[in-house]
């Protein structure tokens, strides 16, 4: 079984400021993707960040980084210079080798202040 | 491309009545997927599908059904719809068993 845990209900940071937003997981796949989702308010699911589990290098894109750290068994989302668009609720997802759907978290809920 | 489309945006079912959840992709992915989001939380998967004649069930099946017979529909029937069914509903495609999925716009289904 697979199970994702995002134990941050709510976050606010400052505009203009980094943020992190935690995940740990659990699997008993050797072989698994980590994935980012954002949800804004108005409801459709954005795809962010993608880690493999056999990446050696922590993945990037723009502003999003994920911070993989396999032995903690943890995949945070490090935002930096937030931006008031960045408000939105935060699914982390993952899909072990072989299973056909993701897993999701329950999100966390960010909230950006100018 | 438009990506994964979803009809309709918004529904309202008395207890009993029954209804279709539309959803279609023209990525030629030949996996697709079913999820529903209760409020406040995360999405769970219902059925899914790895190609055109082949679907299987998630997490929570019950109360649901779907078919495949192209590869780009992939519609969801709910019979005798309950309060519980209450949710949003996504649909979702990729390309392969691994990578991104590209999720639709959803469904928000209300069943009073």
């Amino acid at each position: 079984a697979q199970k994702i845990t995002q134990t941050q209900p709510g976050m606010f940071v400052q505009e203009k400021e980094a943020v992190t937003l935690d995940c740990t997981y659990d699997t008993s796949d050797q072989s698994y993707g980590l994935f980012w989702y954002k949800q804004p308010s108005s409801g459709e699911m954005i795809f962010l960040i993608y880690q493999g589990s056999y990446d050696e290098q922590n993945a990037t894109e723009g502003r999003y980084s994920l911070n993989f750290q396999k032995a903690r068994k943890s995949a945070n989302l490090v935002i930096s210079a937030s931006q008031l668009g960045d408000s939105a609720m935060y699914f982390c997802a993952m899909r072990g080798t072989g299973r056909r759907a993701l897993t999701f978290g329950s999100g966390t809920r960010l909230q950006v202040q100018p | 491309n438009a990506g994964v489309t979803q009809t309709p945006k918004f529904r309202i079912l008395k207890i009993g009545q029954s209804m279709t959840l539309q959803c279609a992709q023209d990525m030629n992915h030949n996996y697709m997927y079913w999820y529903r989001q209760d409020p406040g939380m995360g999405l769970k998967l219902i059925y899914y599908s790895v190609g055109a004649g082949i679907t299987d069930k998630g997490e929570v099946p019950n109360g649901y059904n779907v078919s495949r017979s192209t590869t780009e529909d992939f519609p969801l029937r709910l019979e005798l719809a309950a309060p519980s069914q209450t949710s949003v509903y996504f649909c979702a495609s990729s390309l392969g068993g691994v990578g991104e999925q590209y999720f639709g716009p959803g469904t928000r289904l209300t069943v009073t």
